[in-house]
């Protein structure tokens, strides 16, 4: 199965800081990853996937990039609402779907 | 719109059973991969089965051969019976509906704890 490696696990950061957060995967998996965004107690909510495509709706400040095995979510400008849990997952090797182990956004 | 409302979360005793039920409003679930993905509380995410459109289901390791993934297309409804639960079941459920393998429609999840 392909495992997926995010870092950092939690980050604090300020109003209006940029943040990247690294998602790693233990074989290359082409374009086929997702960004998710989870705040505490609600429902994950899809913010990119094919690793650079923004789901509709998403505010253009939430980018990703990467394909290989090497990807990252970059949040520019942080807004009060962006602090939250973010999750990378994978479909390219299936089953299993699997995800990255989070990373925790907090405020400053 | 589409909602996606599950329900059948439950204390259960170890070796019990539960089915969830997934009823899914603004798309057909047969045009669709459905999906079931859990977490445990204060942890990651966890794919748990996918059914897809042609009705072949796959399952994580852990839950092969206790759970069972399916559907009624008539009621837009997806299932998941939940056999021989464990202590490390015990999560919150999420349907998630999938085009391309990602999960870009979520219900709001419902609750299963093993307990006795």
């Amino acid at each position: 199965a392909v495992q997926l490696t995010q870092s950092p696990s939690s980050l604090s950061a300020f109003v209006g800081d940029r943040v990247t957060i690294t998602c790693r995967a233990s074989q290359g998996i082409s374009t086929d990853l997702a960004w998710y965004q989870q705040k505490p107690g609600k429902t994950p909510k899809l913010l990119i996937h094919d690793a650079s495509s923004l789901q509709s709706g998403v505010p253009s400040r939430f980018s990703g990039r990467g394909s290989g095995t090497d990807f990252t979510l970059t949040i520019t400008s942080l807004q009060p609402e962006d602090f939250a849990t973010y999750y990378c997952q994978q479909f390219n090797d299936y089953p299993p779907y699997t995800f990255g182990q989070g990373t925790k956004l907090e405020i400053k | 719109e589409v909602q996606l409302v599950e329900s059948g979360g439950d204390l259960v005793q170890p070796g019990g059973s539960l089915r969830l039920s997934c009823v899914v409003s603004g798309f057909t679930i047969s045009s669709n991969y459905m999906n079931w993905v859990r977490q445990a509380p204060g942890k990651g995410l966890e794919w748990v089965s996918t059914i897809y459109s042609s009705g072949t289901a796959y399952y994580a390791d852990s839950v092969k051969g206790r759970f069972t993934i399916s559907r009624d297309i008539s009621k837009n409804t997806l299932y998941l019976q939940m056999d021989s639960l464990r202590a490390e079941d015990v999560a919150v459920y999420y349907c998630a509906s999938a085009l391309w393998g990602y999960f870009d429609n979520w219900g709001q999840g419902t609750l299963v704890t093993v307990s006795s």
